[in-house]
């Protein structure tokens, strides 16, 4: 059971480059989110997913965009990359979402040069 | 807003030496707070959810305690490979957002 998968594990861009983060999981879970993790200071919400179809913004959504055309699969779009979205990059999935706990990936390194 | 402040930031202790980690939240309305360990490279793993004041879980040398406004993370004769980073956050009675403390980091010396 691979659990939650996320590529590349590493990248660099150049300001202005766009790219995008992939993350698939195989539990069968309806809800997915995004996350960023800046030193100190916590993981911050991106966006989430309730389920194929449907996403809904976070904390911090400004710069990215995301899609579910599947269960399994919730990738992460940069557009127009900036310094300031240098960070670590975590997938995570939840059976139900709420209470349930999530489940992450090892996450995307990622700098923004 | 729901804030989650942990403490200390950093944390050294011998093989051995017993412990608390805090973690001090203020929320609109708490449905959970949940432990998390990460360890270098490595996303989140999940370790307990607390729903209600005066809750306790344990697992191995870790125990979870809950008030109303804290959550102790105690250590008891830690071991190198409990060495980590240990994330707190609350769930508020909202939504499906979780609010996350800036982690403890644990490094234990043998």
């Amino acid at each position: 059971n691979a659990g939650v998968t996320q590529t590349p594990k590493f990248r660099i861009l150049k300001i202005g480059q766009s790219m995008t983060l992939q993350c698939a999981q195989d539990m069968n879970h309806n809800y997915m989110y995004w996350y960023r993790q800046d030193p100190g200071m916590g993981l911050k919400l991106i966006y989430y997913s309730v389920g194929a179809g449907i996403t809904d913004k976070g904390e911090v959504p400004n710069g990215y965009n995301v899609s579910r055309s599947t269960t399994e699969d919730f990738p992460l779009r940069l557009e127009l990359a900036a310094p300031s979205q240098t960070s670590v990059y975590f997938c995570a999935s939840s059976a139900t979402g709420g209470r349930s706990p999530l489940h992450f990936g090892n996450g995307t390194r990622l700098t923004v040069t | 807003e729901d804030q989650v402040t942990q403490s200390p930031e950093a944390l050294r202790l011998q093989e051995g030496e017993s412990s608390s980690l805090n973690c001090s939240y203020t929320v609109s309305g708490l449905r959970g707070l949940f432990w998390y360990r990460q360890d270098p490279g490595k996303g989140p793993e999940f370790l307990f959810t607390l729903y209600s004041a005066g809750e306790e879980k344990e697992k191995e040398r870790l125990k979870a305690t809950l008030t109303k406004k804290e959550s102790f993370l105690h250590i008891t004769a830690p071991k190198p490979e409990d060495s980590a980073t240990y994330l707190c956050a609350v769930l508020n009675n909202a939504g499906n957002m979780l609010t996350f403390g800036g982690g403890t980091r644990l490094m234990v010396k043998p």
